[in-house]
């Protein structure tokens, strides 16, 4: 069984610039989120998909933004590129809620 | 005050000793528990999901939970060196439904040969 995807492995954007990262969650999940992994500061939550719905949100601001698609694929949106969202993202996917979340193998973001 | 709270390490142990991880949260509505490990470069990887107070055991690791202290802990069992990673502690508290894990800031674990 394939595990959760998520494209690409390595981005490199200049300040003020958005990019889009994608997600495809393990066949069957329904449940997609999205982490931050900084040295600084650890794992921290984003927000949660459910059935396309937004079902939980961090405290990041309104740069950050995400959506899920029917078939449960999500993406997760920056925009307007600050040196301090360079980072690890990465995304889990869960059958529901309380349920074990599996993690893909990230996408390292780096703004220069 | 950090909600999800770990020894940062690194905990030393030597192959085939007991490795005890710790791990204290801050809200009584918790409801679910993971221990994640992560080697360096590299994603979490979950390891053991706890639900009930009381012990769980799969292969070499036993994770414990006691909801009354708010505390989780994650025991293994003949370290062995390819156990060497950090070893995240999550959480999820959420009230209104879904999943929103806070994780603490790892536990860095060497065993040594």
């Amino acid at each position: 069984k394939a595990g959760v995807t998520q494209t690409p492995r390595y981005l490199i954007k200049t300040r003020g610039q958005q990019v889009t990262l994608s997600c495809s969650p393990i066949s069957g999940h329904r449940s997609v989120s999205w982490y931050q992994q900084t040295p600084g500061q650890g794992l921290q939550f984003l927000f949660e998909y459910f059935s396309e719905t937004q079902r939980n949100k961090g405290n990041f601001p309104g740069r950050f933004s995400g959506r899920q698609f029917s078939n449960s694929r999500s993406e997760m949106n920056v925009s307007t590129l600050e040196l301090g969202d360079s980072a690890l993202y990465l995304c889990a996917s869960g059958w529901d809620q309380d349920s074990p979340l599996h993690f893909g193998n990230g996408t390292r973001l780096t703004v220069t | 005050q950090k909600e999800v709270e770990q020894n940062s390490g690194p905990l030393s142990v030597p192959e085939g000793a007991i490795a005890s991880l710790n791990c204290t949260y801050s809200d009584r509505v918790s409801q679910s528990f993971f221990w994640y490990r992560q080697y360096s470069g590299k994603s979490p990887e979950l390891i053991m999901s706890i639900y009930s107070n009381g012990d769980k055991e799969d292969g070499r690791f036993t994770a414990q939970l006691n909801k009354a202290s708010q505390y989780v802990s994650l025991l293994i069992r003949d370290s062995q060196p390819s156990d060497s990673a950090t070893y995240l502690c999550a959480v999820n508290a959420v009230t209104g439904g879904g999943n929103k894990l806070t994780f603490g800031t790892g536990t860095q674990l060497k065993v040594e040969l």
